[in-house]
């Protein structure tokens, strides 16, 4: 099992370009979500899913969207990307309702000029 | 929303001595506190975990304490090795879904 895959590990954007955040996992796992981490502020939630074709807004969820079509898949799209989102971005997952640990991709280093 | 403050934001002990990283919580409908530990150019990994009826947690050298009156809980780390080196972060939350995750203590174990 390759766990959760995040795509691609960095990415340098120009101010109100568009892009999507690739997250993939391969364990089964119902729910997903997508942390942005920044320093000396920790990991803050972005949006998360708790299956397919379900999603919900976490604490700073403006200027992201995402979609779950698929229980694998949930990807995190930028569709006008600001300074402001220069971040490293974590998708992680976890088993379902009940379960207790998530299980976290590499992270994708983002940088908007 | 909850609020999680974590203390210190960095720390440095000698081989062998003991961390301590305190996390304090505002929601007292939080019943999961997870440990997480993230090495340079990781993701997080949960290292130690412990649920709202539970009041310590050990695994080998790390444990967990929580007190929920004062809403507060912490991570011991014992007899520290330079490959415990790493950034900690605390969370508090329900089971499975949303956490909400403390700033993160940068720990040097020094040989």
């Amino acid at each position: 099992n390759a766990g959760v895959t995040q795509t691609p590990k960095f990415q340098v954007l120009k101010t109100g370009q568009s892009m999507t955040l690739q997250c993939a996992q391969d364990m089964n796992h119902e729910y997903m979500s997508w942390y942005r981490q920044d320093p000396g502020m920790g990991l803050r939630l972005i949006h998360y899913s708790v299956g397919a074709g379900i999603t919900d807004q976490g604490e700073v969820p403006n200027g992201y969207n995402v979609s779950r079509s698929t229980t694998e898949d949930f990807p995190l799209r930028l569709l006008s990307a600001a300074p402001s989102q220069t971040s490293v971005y974590f998708c992680a997952s976890t088993l379902g309702q009940g379960a207790t640990e998530a299980f976290f991709g590499q992270g994708t280093r983002l940088t908007v000029v | 929303g909850e609020n999680v403050e974590q203390h210190p934001s960095t720390l440095s002990v000698q081989e062998g001595d003991s961390a301590v990283i305190k996390c304090t919580y505002s929601d007292s409908a939080s019943n999961y506190f997870p440990w997480y530990k993230q090495e340079l150019g990781k993701g997080p990994q949960l290292i130690i975990d412990i649920r709202s009826n539970v009041g310590e947690k050990k695994d080998q050298r790390i444990a967990v304490t929580l007190n929920k009156t004062a809403k507060h809980f912490s991570l011991h780390i014992t007899e520290t090795q330079p490959e415990d080196s790493a950034v900690y972060f605390c969370a508090a939350g329900d089971t499975g879904n949303q956490f909400y995750f403390g700033t993160g203590t940068s720990l040097t174990v020094i040989p």
